[in-house]
């Protein structure tokens, strides 16, 4: 089993440039979810989907951030444009409520630094 | 709604002593409770879980923690850390009010002391 795939795994980009990060679930999971981590704020959930329709968005911080799954293999979040606050760990999370009682699987996350 | 306390943002032991990593949280019903770490670079994993079984759960490296609905409390406990434990540990709640989303605790950073 290859995990949650994530991709990028570090990105840098200057300020008003769009940034897109890439989320494979791990196959057979059902729900995915978009973290972000920082020493400030530790670790925020974004948004999450449930059989790729978007469940809950209110944790995305603003309109300039957007999150798609157009099937169940695939999943990204867009941020255009892109602010030096911005500036994070980006986690995506699969899991499949099922008789795992909702554990989360996490990717190895993207480091994403916007100048 | 759900909510997790971790005290102490920071936990320091020299290594072959006691850690203990406490975790409590806000519910009126027994939830799902969970204990992730994180390694430098890393996403989290899980390191166990509770979901109304035994009230004492065994995970991976050793650590175990036990429930206890009295105290709202979920602690983490091991007998003897190792260099290797170094990381962040996340508790995290899920299964209040139907809710299948964890809440998780802001975390708390394990140094080990040779």
């Amino acid at each position: 089993d290859a995990g949650v795939i994530q991709s990028p795994r570090h990105e840098v980009t200057e300020m008003g440039q769009e940034v897109t990060l890439r989320c494979k679930p791990i196959s057979g999971h059902n729900s995915l979810f978009w973290y972000r981590q920082t020493m400030m704020r530790g670790l925020e959930l974004l948004i999450y989907f449930n059989n790729n329709v978007p469940i809950d968005d209110s944790g995305m911080p603003e309109d300039r951030f957007s999150a798609k799954m157009p099937n169940a293999s695939f999943s990204t979040l867009k941020i255009q444009p892109s602010e030096p606050r911005d500036s994070a760990v980006y986690f995506c999370a699969s899991s499949d409520p099922g008789p795992t009682y909702n554990e989360q699987f996490f990717g190895p996350g993207t480091r994403l630094t916007v100048l | 709604a759900q909510s997790v306390t971790q005290l102490g943002s920071h936990v320091s032991v020299s290594e072959g002593a006691l850690v203990l990593l406490r975790c409590n949280y806000s519910s009126s019903v027994p939830p799902y409770l969970f204990w992730y770490v994180q390694y430098p670079n890393q996403g989290l994993q899980l390191l166990l879980k509770y979901t109304s079984a035994a009230t004492l759960v065994k995970g991976i490296n050793g650590f175990e923690a036990e429930f206890k609905k009295s105290e709202t409390s979920f602690h983490l406990t091991k007998p003897s850390a190792h260099m290797s434990d170094a990381a962040e540990y996340f508790c995290a709640v899920s299964g209040v009010g139907g809710s299948y989303i964890p809440t998780f605790g802001r975390g708390t950073s394990l140094i080990v002391h040779p």
